[in-house]
This record gives C-alpha cells, structure tokens and sequence, in this order.
C-alpha cells in the first residue's frame, strides 16, 4: 500500500516569510495529489492539486512542485499571512487494483507569527 | 446549498452498543468516502466507495461498516465499538477521485 511521511509537523515563519512543506509517497502508481488545509475546529479544505503529468502548479501565493523520479511533492506558500496559520495535509491516491485509495500525510502545524 | 451532512455532531457511548453515524450528500457525488483523525496521526482513510453498492477498505478498516444504498447516503456502522475508536470522524464526497473532496462537519465520538 500507500505510504505518505510529511515534515516537518510544525512550522513557525514570521509574516511576509516563506513556508515549505515536504512530503513523500512510497508507491510510484500514485497520480494525484492533493494538500488540505484545515483551521482550528474547522473541517479540511482543499487549496491546491497537483496530477502526475505535471511538475508545478500555481495559485496566488500557493504553489506545489511534484519530483516523480525521487516522489516527492513540496507546498510553498510566499508572503505568509497570519490567516495561513493552520493545519497542512498532502495526500497522495493510489489506483489499486479496482480501487482508489487516499492516503494523507500526518498533518503540519503552521504558525504564522507577525 | 451544496454541502455533506454527518450526524450526530458528537457522540458519547459506551464499549458494545451498536451505532450509526449518517453521512448525506446533495452533490451528486460518485466518491464517497470516511477518514477518522487522530493527533499526530493525520486523516485515515476507513472506507471508500466509488458508486452506489461499491465499497472498499480504506487504510483501517478494522471494526467498522460501510453500505452505499443510494448515491446520496453513505453511513458508517460501529457494531460493537470499542475506546480504541474514540476519534474525529469525517465524511467526504467528490464528483471523482481525481477532484475536491468535500468534507463534512466531523463527528467527535467518545467510546467509554
């Protein structure tokens, strides 16, 4: 199966700084990849994707960079605000045989701090 | 309003008696699917299905129940559960895998 490992697990930046997140899958059949935000008390959201025929992509000051040789894939978020302060998941969905299963990474804590 | 539903909001039962936690879309969403959450543990996937009478094991499966009678419906049944299922449970749909999922508001059971 899937396994998908996430670091760091918390992060603190200063406002106005960069935030990275690092995550890497084992199987090399996962095709889509998708990161989750989710606030305090709140449920997760979607806020970027990312397909395996495509090696970034870019939102606002959201962008994700996919490697498929070393499978790794990085969320960066520029010019950090304190309303970015939550919890970050990646995932990555394996094609099983009939199936499709998503498998998340263990979360990271980003603080913003200004 | 599109949205995914989950009751109860939040549970406190005790070990063996039987429960259902109801998940109800009104997106018409082929994929559905439950997670549960747990510190330092992230989202789990328990099961998924990709359409009416499909379902599959997710990551943990063990102890829990599925159906998928009807598009919009997907319960998750705890037949005898157990302290070891205390957690953040959610539900989510989306139009396909490859798509936004939509979660649903969580539902936070306590097993005694």
């Amino acid at each position: 199966g899937e396994n998908v490992e996430q670091h760091p697990s918390t992060l603190s930046v200063q406002e106005g700084d960069s935030a990275v997140i690092k995550c890497t899958y084992s199987d090399s059949a996962s095709n889509y990849f998708p990161w989750y935000k989710q606030e305090l008390g709140k449920r997760p959201q979607l806020i970027i994707d990312i397909r395996s025929n495509v090696g970034e992509k870019k939102d606002q000051r959201i962008a994700v960079t996919l490697n498929k040789t070393a499978k790794h894939f990085s969320l960066h978020i520029t010019e950090t605000q304190p309303e970015d302060s939550a919890v970050y998941f990646c995932a990555a969905l394996l094609l099983t045989g009939g199936g499709n299963k998503l498998t998340f990474g263990t979360g990271t804590q980003l603080k913003v701090e200004l | 309003e599109a949205q995914v539903t989950q009751n109860p909001r939040y549970l406190i039962t005790v070990t063996g008696k039987k429960l259902t936690v109801t998940c109800s879309q009104n997106m018409n969403h082929e994929y559905m699917s439950w997670y549960r959450q747990d510190p330092g543990l992230g989202l789990r996937q328990i099961y998924y299905s990709m359409n009416v009478e499909v379902t599959d094991k997710g990551d943990v499966p063990e102890g829990y129940k599925v159906s998928r009678k009807e598009k919009r419906n997907f319960p998750l049944i705890l037949e005898s559960p157990s302290p070891n299922q205390t957690s953040l449970y959610f539900c989510a749909s989306s139009p396909d895998t490859h798509n936004e999922q939509f979660f649903g508001p969580g539902t936070r059971l306590t097993v005694l």
